[in-house]
């Protein structure tokens, strides 16, 4: 199917290797933080979620940092797989209300 | 999770006619929203899909452009009217977790194209 990822930044790593993709949000008074991956021809599909009483937090395979300092967010992959490759959006809401997408980036998983 | 099905999956339509696009929920919800994806880009919200009154729209947005309707906890309809080349998109509706907590969940997507 067409990729919903045609202008967006990419990241590539090998299999087996770790990802890192980060995201800058915009509004400080952001108190929820989502990580979504998109694959082609399919809705985003829910990764891990942050609050912003917390700087990290781990799910399977994946962790999620926020640095409310400089407003970043950012998510690592671990042992990353073939499967993995999508476009992964980050989103932000206050009061987990209306959320605000970043721009998204596409990995790209190398065999 | 909320099991959300849209139809149609796709449709390529006339300029100047208009699509309606449902949206059915397994469960019942609370809050349901409507998200446009262009090619290549993020997701925007278009409006906030609320029951028994009139949907919330984001800043660019208009309700005789994109009138929703939300009949009950389960369904919401979103029409792309009088459409445009420009319309040609992916809209999605999602839905907010029961439990008191804010994970969204999102629909397949319906993929619209405007010729």
């Amino acid at each position: 199917g067409e990729s919903v990822g045609l202008h967006l930044p990419t990241l590539s790593v090998q299999e087996g290797d770790n990802s890192i993709i980060n995201c800058a949000y915009s509004n400080s008074a952001s108190d929820y933080f989502i990580w979504y991956k998109q694959e082609s021809g399919k809705g985003p599909q829910f990764i891990i979620d942050i609050r912003s009483n917390m700087d990290k937090r781990q799910g399977q395979r994946v962790t999620v940092l926020l640095n409310k300092t400089v407003k970043h967010l950012s998510l690592q992959i671990a042992a990353t797989q073939p499967g993995d490759s999508a476009v992964y959006f980050c989103a932000e809401s206050e009061y987990g209300n209306k959320l605000v997408f970043g721009a998204g980036t596409i990995l790209r998983v190398k065999s | 999770s909320a099991v959300i099905s849209q139809k149609p999956s796709r449709d390529i339509c006339q300029r100047g006619t208009s699509l309606t696009i449902q949206c059915q929920v397994d469960s019942q919800v609370t809050m349901m929203f409507w998200y446009r994806q262009q090619p290549g880009q993020s997701l925007t919200l278009i409006a906030t899909a609320n029951q028994g009154s009139e949907a919330t729209y984001e800043s660019g947005f208009v309700i005789d452009k994109f009138p929703i309707s939300r009949p009950n906890l389960t369904f919401s309809t979103l029409t792309v009217s009088n459409m445009s080349p420009e319309d040609s998109s992916i809209y999605l509706c999602s839905v907010l977790s029961g439990g008191g907590l804010y994970e969204q969940y999102f629909g397949p997507g319906t993929r619209l194209t405007v010729t």
